[in-house]
């Protein structure tokens, strides 16, 4: 079945370190994104995609870092500068289809990041 | 910039009622989608509605929307205990400008068995 693979499920974060969140997707779609999200809240922009070797910075982008090597992969990591890193972390895809975005995105089951 | 809001914040009913979602959002969009959240769980795609559609329907889930208002509701006919979810509106930003979305912050949906 073709799918969103977020891993690991939960990670713990000790002081001063990166850690690194894995997203992987076998849609063959174009566009991928990062979202955070916080106790209660909805979803917030961190990175996004829409063709290799190529990415944005979204609305929360600071303390963060993404490669895109590969279309079917899109990791984030979280590094030392990013203070309050305790929050759930989605990872979605769609087809690209230029500027207009007309397209569902589908999700992964997100990873839980929590400071030791 | 917050785009979409869901109105109610929480909203708790009994097993075959009706569950209304509302969404408003500040800028002109192509198109509004609505998402369903298991706890724990990514986001489901359930509904896109396109700016010149007023309303679309898809089993139980009933989607109005209203440009004139830069609104829409979603309606969740004879509710099951399996509905509980978080329901989130998004809209495409900036009217289409760049290929993101921007989502609310959600309505917290209980059914009650």
């Amino acid at each position: 079945d073709g799918g969103i693979t977020q891993s690991p499920k939960y990670l713990f974060r000790k002081e001063g370190q990166n850690v690194t969140l894995s997203c992987e997707q076998n849609l063959n779609h174009d566009a991928m994104y990062w979202y955070r999200q916080d106790p209660g809240q909805g979803l917030r922009l961190i990175y996004y995609s829409q063709i290799v070797n190529d990415f944005q910075k979204g609305d929360i982008a600071e303390g963060y870092s993404v490669s895109r090597e590969k279309k079917e992969s899109f990791p984030l990591t979280v590094t030392s500068a990013q203070k309050n890193p305790t929050a759930f972390y989605l990872c979605a895809s769609n087809p690209y289809r230029g500027r207009v975005m007309d397209q569902p995105q589908h999700f992964g089951d997100g990873t839980r990041l929590s400071i030791l | 910039s917050q785009q979409g809001e869901e109105d109610p914040q929480a909203l708790s009913i009994q097993e075959g009622e009706n569950a209304t979602m509302n969404c408003s959002y500040k800028t002109s969009i192509n198109n509004l989608q609505w998402y369903r959240q298991n706890s724990g769980r990514g986001l489901v795609h359930l509904i896109l509605i396109r700016s010149n559609e007023r309303e679309k329907h898809s089993g139980r889930l009933r989607v109005t929307l209203d440009t004139s208002k830069k609104s829409s509701s979603l309606l969740i006919t004879a509710s099951r205990a399996a509905d509980t979810a978080s329901y989130f509106c998004a809209t495409d930003a900036d009217g289409g400008a760049t290929n993101k979305l921007i989502f609310g912050t959600g309505t917290l949906l209980a059914v009650q068995p």
